[in-house]
């Protein structure tokens, strides 16, 4: 059963336009959420966060909303740049099922951004 | 600083083979993760090392796969026999025992092809 979803495979837009990425989710005790970044060849780099208590966090272009009624994040990048075409990974980690933290992500399917120029 | 270091890069190996892939976290990490992608879907999770000892191995499919960490360093996978369904990339990734818990630092990964 996957607790963490990205139903959009891909997704192109203009460069200098808004990109949002959505994530959803289904197990409520997800205490953080992150945002990573995947080029070809290359191992995930972490992006952004943020805490299950917040509901928005911000990091120059990049900033994450979570929507904890609808268990749904997404990531806006404004404005958006080529180099910013990747795979983006939507995770999670909490504790679940009584056990302390290990830091374990669960992570999506990953969405690719293409930004075209 | 170096990065996590993953090796072999790709690996081909024929069912029922043996294949033991490594990893080099960054220097001073004590956490050491191991994860999975198949075939272009999620990127699961098999393991978790603190320093030498196994903190979770609840993501390991089944016996066939066994980690080991000697002396808190560098990490090995083993596939032993492999199956055409362990085919994909598997990832380690490091971080320290202090900071945020959830930046970890992902090496390139391995590509495993069983054929």
């Amino acid at each position: 059963d996957q607790q963490v979803k990205q139903n959009s495979p891909s997704l192109s837009v203009q460069e200098g336009r808004i990109s949002i990425l959505n994530c959803d989710y289904t197990n409520s005790m997800f205490d953080y959420f992150l945002w990573y970044k995947k080029y070809p060849a290359e191992g995930p780099t972490f992006l952004i966060s943020i805490s299950s208590i917040k509901d928005k966090n911000e990091d120059g272009r990049f900033t994450v909303f979570l929507n904890k009624s609808a268990k749904h994040l997404s990531l806006h990048i404004v404005p958006s740049q080529p180099g910013d075409s990747a795979v983006y990974f939507c995770a999670a980690s909490g504790i679940t099922g009584g056990s302390s933290n290990t830091g374990k992500l669960i992570f999506g399917q990953g969405t690719t951004l293409q930004v075209k120029p | 600083e170096a990065g996590v270091t993953q090796f072999p890069s790709h690996s081909v190996i024929e069912k029922g083979q043996t294949v033991t892939l490594r990893c080099d976290p960054i220097s001073g990490h004590d956490n050491l993760y191991w994860y999975r992608r198949v075939m272009g879907k999620e990127i699961k999770f098999l393991l978790h090392f603190v320093k030498e000892s196994k903190q979770d191995e609840s993501g390991m499919p089944n016996n066939r796969f066994l980690a080991e960490r000697t002396g808190g360093t560098y990490s090995t996978l083993k596939v032993q026999p492999a199956e055409l369904e362990d085919s994909g990339v598997y990832f380690c990734a490091s971080s320290p025992l202090t900071g945020f818990l959830y930046e970890q630092y992902f090496g390139p990964g391995t590509r495993l092809t069983v054929t």
